[in-house]
């Protein structure tokens, strides 16, 4: 079976700092991950994804991702956080036997100024 | 033009009533979902869709049930509500159902209240 851990059920951080949201996968066969963001009071949306390829992941709104195997983890990041990006976050695993997206608890950002 | 649409976005009712929510999509897709997202914010599957063909049937109590009339609309039936129904239902679709590469996209969500 798989799963999907996030970290940390909240981060706050200042206006402009880095940030870096944890996410942390277990699955016996090849997977592939998902990011989405979901403002207050709306769906989710995509931010970025890894299929296969490049570990590193560059998505919108300036996040990036790399998926690391060994430590099957795939950490979200931006170098520079706005107010915007005040949302939750959600870390989503799928593989090719699973046919279901399973999903983390997702992660509280809170961006202060 | 909105991708995936639901109605209604806000339904509050009591113990023991029948409601749906409808959900359409225009995007093309071949595949639709329908998520419950708890007052904890998680998020799990309940039903899939695969032009009008269910193929994901989570555990999910009988009075939940799921109805496409085609391949664009996604319907939830919900006999018999409980408290515990109380949640935010969200409609997804994506392209394909056994490409499990697609992205998923979602809707604004129906927040279901009862009393």
């Amino acid at each position: 079976a798989q799963s999907v851990t996030q970290l940390d059920s909240q981060v706050p951080v200042f206006e402009e700092a880095p940030v870096e949201l944890r996410c942390n996968y277990s699955s016996s066969v090849s997977v592939y991950l998902f990011w989405y963001v979901q403002y207050p009071n709306q769906g989710l949306q995509l931010l970025l994804k890894y299929l296969s390829g490049s570990t590193l992941v560059k998505g919108i709104n300036g996040f990036e991702a790399e998926f690391n195997k060994s430590q099957t983890s795939f950490h979200l990041r931006k170098p520079s956080v706005h107010i915007s990006d005040t949302a939750e976050y959600f870390c989503a695993v799928s593989s090719s036997n699973t046919g279901k997206l399973i999903f983390g608890q997702g992660t509280t950002l809170q961006v202060k100024p | 033009d909105t991708a995936v649409s639901q109605t209604p976005k806000y339904l509050v009712t009591q113990m023991g009533n029948d409601k749906s929510i409808k959900c359409e999509q225009n995007l093309g897709h071949d595949t639709m979902y329908w998520y419950k997202q708890d007052s904890k914010k998680f998020l799990k599957i309940m039903f899939s869709y695969n032009n009008k063909e269910l193929i994901i049937n989570e555990t999910v109590p009988n009075r939940f049930s799921p109805k496409s009339p085609d391949k664009a609309h996604l319907n939830l039936h919900i006999n018999s509500l409980e408290l515990g129904d109380s949640a935010v239902y969200f409609c997804a679709s994506s392209r394909g159902a056994w490409d499990h590469q697609e992205t998923q996209y979602f809707g604004p969500g129906t927040r279901l209240l009862v009393l």
